[in-house]
């Protein structure tokens, strides 16, 4: 089946500094990638969609100077949280589709525990 | 804009008993809808979807789902709980006319007792 890989699996970083989050789709080619945020014993809250070789759309209320995100190649999708605070502590999880139907399922990474101390 | 919902925060099964998650769902066209579980710390794990056809759909781990389409719902399923079953269960849906966005429920405890 389609794996999709993530790392760091944790991070810890201190206030203000910036964290990057990689996320590879392992045996197949990623046409889009999302990103969510997850809190505890919460649902996922997509922050946003990237296409490869395009910018990124983000939801409403997900700051894109803040989380910037990159899909530089069709298995790579990066996200950089910027200048972290406490608040910025969640899990972070991402996703891809395989193939550009709606129907098609994604397929999720295992999710990276950012920690801001 | 699709919806989700899944009313019930945690379901409590002994092992052997079957097992059922509800999921209502809302859009605004013809559905897909998909079943994912997550286990702590982990990303979500696909377990089966609907896009047409047969209203009953299996998938992974033994799990099923009935679409029903004038109830507006997609329960999943399962004839004989696991204790390795206990994980949180998440119902998502995407409108076939809309945004192409996964909605997804608040998800629901799934807790097999021994």
């Amino acid at each position: 089946g389609a794996v999709v890989s993530q790392h760091p699996s944790w991070v810890i970083c201190k206030s203000g500094t910036s964290v990057k989050i990689e996320c590879r789709s392992l045996d197949f080619q990623a046409t889009t990638m999302f990103w969510y945020r997850q809190f505890p014993k919460q649902s996922l809250m997509l922050m946003a969609t990237s296409n490869e070789g395009s910018k990124a759309t983000y939801e409403q209320g997900v700051e894109k100077d803040k989380f910037l995100i990159n899909h530089a190649s069709l298995t790579l999708s990066t996200l950089t949280v910027t200048s972290a605070h406490p608040e910025d502590s969640s899990f972070y999880i991402c996703s891809a589709r395989v193939g550009g139907l709606a129907y098609n399922e994604q397929f999720f990474g295992p999710g990276t525990r950012l920690t801001v101390l | 804009a699709q919806s989700v919902a899944q009313p019930e925060d945690q379901v409590n099964v002994a092992e052997g008993n079957p097992l059922t998650v509800k999921c209502t769902y809302s859009v605004s066209g013809n559905p897909y809808l998909f079943w994912y579980v997550q286990y702590p710390n982990r990303g979500l794990q696909f377990l089966l979807k609907y896009i047409t056809g047969d209203n009953l759909v299996k998938g992974s781990y033994g799990f099923e789902a009935e679409f029903n389409k004038s109830q507006t719902s997609f329960h999943l399923k399962k004839p004989s709980a696991l204790v390795s079953d206990s994980a949180l269960y998440f119902c998502a849906v995407r409108d076939m006319n809309g945004n192409n966005r996964l909605a997804f429920g608040k998800g629901n405890q799934v807790v097999v007792i021994p």
